[in-house]
């Protein structure tokens, strides 16, 4: 069975700092995984997505996720927080049915 | 987002009423899902389609009942809600990537 571990369901930096947004999956074959953004009263954005192809994956707003398999992580990352990156983030598994299995979500505040 | 249309955007129910909540693509994907999000738990699936006439259920499908009549529209019914169904609920798509609409925030009294 798939599943996503989001550690962490708020996260504060200051703009300009390193933003750093935890994902562990668990699944019994290669995985496809994802990261999805939410802004305040709207529906989910894709960010990036890692299909077995290259183990480092560039999304949009400069974010960032690396494949590890030996951790089972999949951790976002964007190098320059700004005010606009403040927003709920979501790391989702794709399960062998097709179905996204999400994760419990990370609250990102950037602070000014 | 475009392509995935979702309606209404907000309803307020009082327990035991009925309601349908819409999506309707304009993408012809095969494959359509119903997601309820609740804070601090994610996106749960509800119930899902991979072709117009089959519908399958998701982790929570319990108090709803979908409908999957053209390749276009997928409907999620509420028959008698509950406030346990309070929630903001996602209509997506799926062809090679998820497509979300913008949601539906659902009241229940």
């Amino acid at each position: 069975a798939q599943s996503v571990t989001q550690l962490g369901s708020h996260v504060s930096v200051s703009e300009g700092a390193l933003v750093l947004l935890r994902c562990n999956y668990s699944s019994s074959v290669p995985p496809y995984l994802f990261w999805y953004v939410q802004y305040p009263n709207q529906g989910l954005q894709l960010l990036l997505k890692y299909t077995s192809a290259a183990t480092l994956v560039k999304g949009i707003n400069g974010f960032e996720a690396e494949f590890k398999k030996s951790e089972t992580s999949f951790h976002l990352t964007k190098p320059s927080a700004h005010m606009s990156d403040a927003a709920e983030y979501f790391c989702a598994v794709e399960t062998g049915a097709n179905n996204l299995f999400f994760g419990t979500g990370t609250r990102l505040t950037v602070i000014p | 987002n475009a392509g995935v249309t979702q309606t209404p955007k907000f309803q307020v129910l009082k327990t035991g009423q009925s309601m349908t909540l819409q999506c309707a693509q304009d993408m012809n994907h095969n494959s359509m899902y119903w997601y309820r999000q609740d804070p601090g738990m994610g996106l749960r699936l509800i119930y899902y389609s991979a072709s117009e006439g089959t519908t399958d259920k998701g982790e929570v499908p319990n108090g709803y009942n979908v409908s999957r009549l053209n390749k276009r529209e997928f409907s999620l019914r509420l028959e008698s809600a509950a406030p346990s169904q309070t929630s903001v609920y996602f209509c997506a798509v799926r062809e090679s990537l998820f497509h979300f609409g913008n949601g539906t925030r659902l009241t229940v009294t």
